[in-house]
């Protein structure tokens, strides 16, 4: 199936914990992103790549690390987890602008 | 960005045709609008988006008025599967960054 995917879609882990969210897509899109949503459903953008290149960071703190190894993967690491981290991330890509963008099914972190 | 206003929720009757407005009195020249929505617990879903002139899809209808300064869009025979909060979004074609508002919660009922 031609998608965005990313894994694991649950995560329960400890304050203080480091964790990694896997984004994959083959619909051979160059832009690629990760949104949080929060308790509240409030959809932020916090990254976006281009062809491997960070083109937006929306003022997300140090312990958010985006790593792009190519264009298809997209892969969000986050430091010393804090309870507000609690939230749904998910990934999209896109072909750019103009372009409609295609999200994934969420990845629900939750802090404890 | 231009921003957009939305009422917070709606209802539609399944079968009939459902009608969210989006009022974005600031939209510049290059700015597109873009309709997507998200299903309860999944990640949003691309509709349709458009310039200036009406766009139709398998999913839905939108029509722009004339100034531009608002967007309707239709779905024309909801189902309860339409349940989802719709999301309208005014783009500049050359930011490439979609910022969600807070969307309008749509009910359909039987």
């Amino acid at each position: 199936d031609t998608a965005v995917s990313q894994t694991p879609k649950y995560l329960v882990t400890q304050m203080g914990n480091d964790k990694s969210i896997k984004c994959e897509q083959n619909l051979g899109h160059d832009t690629m992103y990760w949104y949080k949503q929060d308790s509240k459903k409030f959809l932020k953008i916090m990254f976006s790549y281009n062809n491997k290149e960070l083109i937006i960071n929306e003022t997300v703190p140090n312990r958010f690390s985006p790593k792009s190894p190519d264009k298809a993967h997209l892969n969000l690491h986050i430091n010393s987890l804090e309870l507000g981290d609690s939230a749904v991330y998910f990934c999209a890509s896109s072909l750019g602008t103009g372009h409609g963008y295609t999200f994934g099914s969420g990845t629900r972190l939750t802090v404890v | 960005d231009a921003k957009t206003t939305q009422p917070p929720s709606m209802d539609c009757a399944e079968g009939r045709a459902a009608n969210l407005p989006c009022n974005h009195s600031t939209i510049s020249g290059n700015e597109y609008v873009y309709w997507y929505r998200q299903i309860h617990s999944q990640g949003p879903q691309y509709i349709i988006h458009g310039l200036k002139n009406n766009e139709t899809n398998e999913m839905a209808s939108l029509i722009i008025t004339e100034d531009r300064k608002s967007s309707t869009l239709i779905l024309p025979h909801a189902t309860l599967r339409d349940t989802a909060v719709y999301y309208c979004i005014v783009l500049s074609y050359n930011t490439d960054k979609l910022i969600f508002g807070t969307g309008t919660r749509l009910q359909v009922f039987p």
